[in-house]
């Protein structure tokens, strides 16, 4: 199985910051990675897909960024809906894997 | 638009059975997987498996071969989601989500979510 490190798994950030989660693989995925926002009582949200692509809809201030066993998710400019927990999901081979989630919290 | 409209909440008693339903509008059901996560309370998100609704063929998470089967009902393009033996960790929020179709476009993975059914497991 292809295990997923995220870090942080907490953070506390201001309105207006610059954030960045990391996420590690324990063998390479090529590009096969999705990063999530979730909050209480929704679906979780898909921001990016393909490891950079921004999904449709999707704020300019998210980013993401890496390959291969590598990933960075940015929130540029983090904004008061931003506050949630995020998490990274490997679909490169079964079982699909999630890192452990970043919860972003307000300082 | 697409949509997956899950079954609600439900209360099991330890041992019992559990089938979560995920009903698919606006598009074709048999052209995309659908997979289940599980989300506990306080826990992170957690893959159970997916199904060809076409081939009917399943992939399941280790953790829960032998004890889930996810099966499907073309005609009413329903997906479902059955877990026995259930005990209290098992305690969570089930997801359906729609995955890729056989052409694996880029983007086309779990992008559509249920709202998600809450099960409880207590005695």
């Amino acid at each position: 199985d292809i295990q997923m490190t995220q870090s942080p798994s907490s953070l506390s950030a201001s309105v207006g910051d610059r954030v960045t989660i990391t996420c590690r693989a324990s063998q390479g995925v090529g590009n096969d990675l999705g990063w999530y926002q979730e909050t209480p009582g929704k679906a979780p949200k898909r921001l990016i897909y393909a490891a950079t692509t921004l999904q449709h809809g999707v704020p300019s201030r998210f980013s993401g960024s890496g390959s291969g066993t590598e990933f960075t998710l940015t929130i540029t400019s983090l904004q008061a809906e931003d506050f949630a927990t995020y998490y990274c999901l490997q679909h490169h081979s079964y079982p699909l894997t999630f890192g452990q989630g970043t919860k972003v919290e307000i300082k | 638009q697409v949509q997956l409209v899950q079954s609600g909440a439900e209360v099991k008693k330890p041992g019992a059975s559990l089938r979560v339903s995920c009903k698919a509008l606006g598009y074709t059901f048999t052209s995309y997987d659908i997979h289940w996560v599980r989300q506990a309370p306080g826990q992170g998100l957690e893959w159970m498996g997916c199904m060809n609704p076409n081939s009917g063929n399943s992939t399941y998470a280790e953790k829960f071969q032998g004890r889930v089967i996810m099966s499907r009902d073309t005609s009413t393009k329903s997906a479902y989601m059955e877990l026995n033996s259930l005990r209290s960790d098992d305690t969570a929020v089930y997801f359906c989500a729609r995955g890729f179709s056989r052409y694996r476009l880029p983007g086309e993975d779990l992008l559509y979510w249920g709202q998600g059914a809450l099960v409880i497991v207590s005695s």
